[in-house]
C-alpha cells in the first residue's frame, strides 16, 4: 500500500530561522512526488513537481529536494507569511490521472 | 482565468437529508476528485474520474455519489447514510501524464456542518 509520512507534524521557527520539512515515502514506482502549500480554510496551492532522485526544485525562500525514499522541503530564512500546512503527495506509476496519496501535512507557524 | 470552483462556500444540513456540493473546472482536464480534509487526517479520497461518463471509488467513498455527465462539472451528493459528514471537501483536477502538465489543482473547498 502506497504510504507517505510527514514530519514534523508541526514547526515553529523564529523569522529568518531555516529549517527543513520531511517527506517520507513508500510507493510502488513513483511517477511524482507532489508538495501543496494549505492556508487555513482554503484549498491547497500546488509548489513543486518532483520526478526522480536528485531532482530539486526552488521556489522564492523554498527549495524541494527528492530522495529514492524521502523528500525535503528547505525553508531558507522564513518570514510570517510563509506560515502555512504543508503537504507532501506521491502519484504511484500508472496512468497520469492515478490518484495522488497525501501525507498528513506538517503545520508551521513563523513568529516575527 | 482558468481555474476550479466550488460552490457553496458554506453549507448546513440536517442530519437524514441529502445535499450535492459543485465543482466546476475549466482548465480542460481530463480527470477530477474528491477528498475529504478532517482535522489531523489529512486529505482522503473519495471519489474520481478520469473521464467522462466514468467514475472509481476511493477510500472513503460510503454515503457519498458522484456523476461525470461533463468534463468540466463533478458534483459530489453527500447521502444521509453518511454518518459523520461534517468536514472540509476539496475537488481538484488534473491535466494528463506528461510531465509538464501533470499538476493536481485544488478549488477553494466546501465546508460542510450537520446541524
Amino acid at each position: 500500500e502506497d504510504q507517505v509520512t510527514q514530519s514534523p507534524e508541526a514547526l515553529r521557527l523564529q523569522e529568518g530561522e531555516s529549517s527543513s520539512l520531511n517527506c517520507s515515502y513508500t510507493v510502488s514506482g513513483l511517477r511524482g512526488l507532489f508538495w501543496y502549500r494549505q492556508d487555513p480554510g482554503k484549498g491547497p496551492e500546488f509548489l513543486f513537481t518532483l520526478y526522480s532522485a536528485g531532482e530539486e526544485k526552488e521556489k522564492e525562500r523554498l527549495k524541494a529536494t527528492l530522495t529514492k525514499k524521502e523528500s525535503f522541503l528547505h525553508i531558507t530564512a522564513p518570514k510570517p507569511e510563509d506560515s502555512a500546512t504543508y503537504l507532501c503527495a506521491v502519484q504511484a506509476s500508472g496512468s497520469g490521472n492515478t490518484p495522488l496519496v497525501f501525507g498528513k501535512g506538517t503545520r508551521l507557524s513563523v513568529i516575527a | 482565468d482558468g481555474g476550479i470552483t466550488q460552490s457553496p462556500k458554506y453549507l448546513f444540513r440536517k442530519e437524514g437529508q441529502n445535499v450535492t456540493l459543485s465543482c466546476e473546472q475549466n482548465l480542460n482536464h481530463d480527470a477530477m476528485y474528491w477528498y475529504r480534509q478532517d482535522p489531523g487526517q489529512g486529505l482522503r479520497l473519495i471519489y474520481y474520474s478520469q473521464i467522462v461518463n466514468d467514475f472509481q471509488k476511493g477510500d472513503i467513498a460510503e454515503g457519498y455519489s458522484v456523476s461525470r455527465e461533463k468534463k468540466e462539472s463533478f458534483p459530489l451528493t453527500v447521502t444521509s447514510a453518511q454518518k459523520n459528514p461534517t468536514a472540509f471537501y476539496l475537488c481538484a483536477s488534473k491535466g494528463g501524464g506528461l510531465a509538464d502538465n501533470n499538476e493536481q489543482f485544488f478549488g477553494p473547498g466546501t465546508r460542510l456542518t450537520v446541524l
